[in-house]
């Protein structure tokens, strides 16, 4: 059964531009939710979306917004990027959504922002 | 917003030793997680403990909930290279909300 799928890997931007990653969560999993990790805040709740709808959102500026799909895959965008956005965002699926359950993490997409 | 404080941040020890560390908060989860993580990876989940209390052993690991299920610790036997990584402990964020809130990790570098 394959794993939580993230791309791209490693992406360099400008300060300014926008970025979109691309989360395929784990076959049957609907319920998507992102993170951020960085060396001084550790990992960080953006939000989560089950079914197509966000169920939650952690406390992040509107420059970071996200969506799912029919078919469970989710995207999260970063608009006007700053140099803090720098850091490994994270995508996690799970079965069901509700904090208790078991997510599995995908290996993450690195973003820095020059 | 329910806050987790690990600790130690940073622990290299020698292989063979023991080694605990600590998860504490000052609020009630429901239950908690540990997980780690390898550079280049995301967090792999290794046990969820959820009655204050428990213990939970996963071969020499051992995990502890504690009995007000306000903290938790993880217990390395015997700790080999392998065991080397960053150790996260997660909660529900509770208050109905949905995600999980992490502390910030112990960095463990096991030397041969």
């Amino acid at each position: 059964k394959a794993g939580v799928t993230q791309t791209p890997r490693y992406l360099i931007k400008t300060r300014g531009q926008q970025v979109t990653l691309s989360c395929s969560p784990i076959s049957g999993h609907r319920s998507v939710s992102w993170y951020q990790q960085t060396p001084g805040q550790g990992l960080q709740f953006l939000f989560e979306y089950f079914s197509e709808t966000q169920r939650n959102k952690g406390n992040f500026p509107g420059r970071f917004s996200g969506r799912q799909f029919s078919n469970s895959r989710s995207e999260m965008n970063v608009s006007t990027l700053e140099l803090g956005d720098s850091a490994l965002y994270l995508c996690a699926s799970s079965s069901e959504t509700g904090g208790g359950n078991t997510i599995y993490f995908g290996e993450g997409s690195w973003l820095t922002v020059v | 917003t329910q806050l987790l404080e690990q600790s130690p941040q940073f622990l290299s020890i020698q292989e063979g030793e023991n080694l605990t560390v600590y998860c504490n908060s000052s609020s009630v989860f429901s239950s908690l997680q540990w997980y780690r993580q390898e550079p280049g990876e995301g967090p792999v989940l290794l046990v969820t403990v959820v009655t204050g209390g428990e213990v939970k052993k996963l071969k020499r690991l051992t995990f502890q909930f504690g009995d007000a299920r306000k903290d938790s610790s993880l217990h390395i036997t015997a700790a080999q290279p392998g065991d080397t990584g960053l150790y996260l402990c997660a909660g529900p964020k509770g208050g109905g909300a949905d995600g999980l809130t992490f502390g910030k990790g112990t960095h463990l570098i096991i030397q041969p």
